[in-house]
């Protein structure tokens, strides 16, 4: 099972573009990358995934370089709602299952 | 648009009490999950299945049963609680290609005293 390592805490004011990084040095072939959000008493939320070079949406942009060996969740100009804990897993949906590690803990500042 | 919906929310048990924990999906989801999550840590697998009739073990499956009679639901059983059980359980499912990723439930809070 591929293991991933985040930053255990991240801070940020309003407005300003927040880059969370995950390493994931033993990223297997058939591996995507999936980044999820969590705010306190829930569950986590699907953000983006991807599984090489860039993928955009309406919340976020995920940047994977050639070697998969890092991949790095793009939040732009963040508000006070997106103080919460990401985390970055890696896996093949096929026939794996998902591990999550302990995630980033993001908090905004007004 | 329910997704996934657990029950209950909330449940103080005894030690040593049972209690099944129901998580049910109506996205057609061919995969399901039971995670329990503790305080500032991340979200451990208890137990997964990968269809109708099979379940198979996570991380932490010790003290936990599951089964998965209908695909749509997918049962966490607790046969004696301790209280290292107390935690917050969280359902997931997703698509066996992996399709957008997990989708998860709003979560149950078990205390074990």
């Amino acid at each position: 099972l591929a293991k991933t390592t985040q930053p255990i805490s991240m801070d940020s004011y309003e407005g300003q573009e927040v880059n969370i990084t995950c390493s994931h040095n033993n990223i297997a072939t058939n591996d995507y990358i999936t980044w999820y959000q969590q705010f306190p008493s829930q569950g986590p939320r699907f953000i983006i995934q991807g599984y090489k070079t860039k993928v955009t949406n309406e919340v976020a942009s995920l940047f994977i370089p050639a070697d998969r060996k890092s991949s790095t969740l793009s939040l732009p100009r963040v508000s006070l709602s997106d103080t919460a804990v990401y985390y970055c897993l890696v896996g093949d949906h096929n026939t794996d299952k998902l591990i999550f590690g302990t995630g980033t803990r993001l908090q905004v500042f007004p | 648009n329910a997704g996934v919906t657990q029950t209950p929310k909330f449940r103080v048990l005894k030690t040593g009490q049972s209690m099944t924990l129901l998580c049910a999906q109506d996205m057609n989801h061919e995969y399901m999950y039971w995670y329990r999550q503790d305080p500032g840590m991340g979200l451990r697998l208890i137990h997964y299945s990968v269809g109708e009739g099979t379940t198979a073990k996570g991380e932490v499956p010790d003290g936990y049963n599951v089964s998965r009679l209908k695909k749509q639901n997918f049962l966490l059983g607790l046969e004696s609680a301790a209280p290292s059980q107390t935690s917050v359980y969280f359902c997931a499912s997703s698509y066996k290609t992996g399709k957008d990723g997990y989708t998860f439930g709003s979560g149950t809070r078990l205390t074990v005293v």
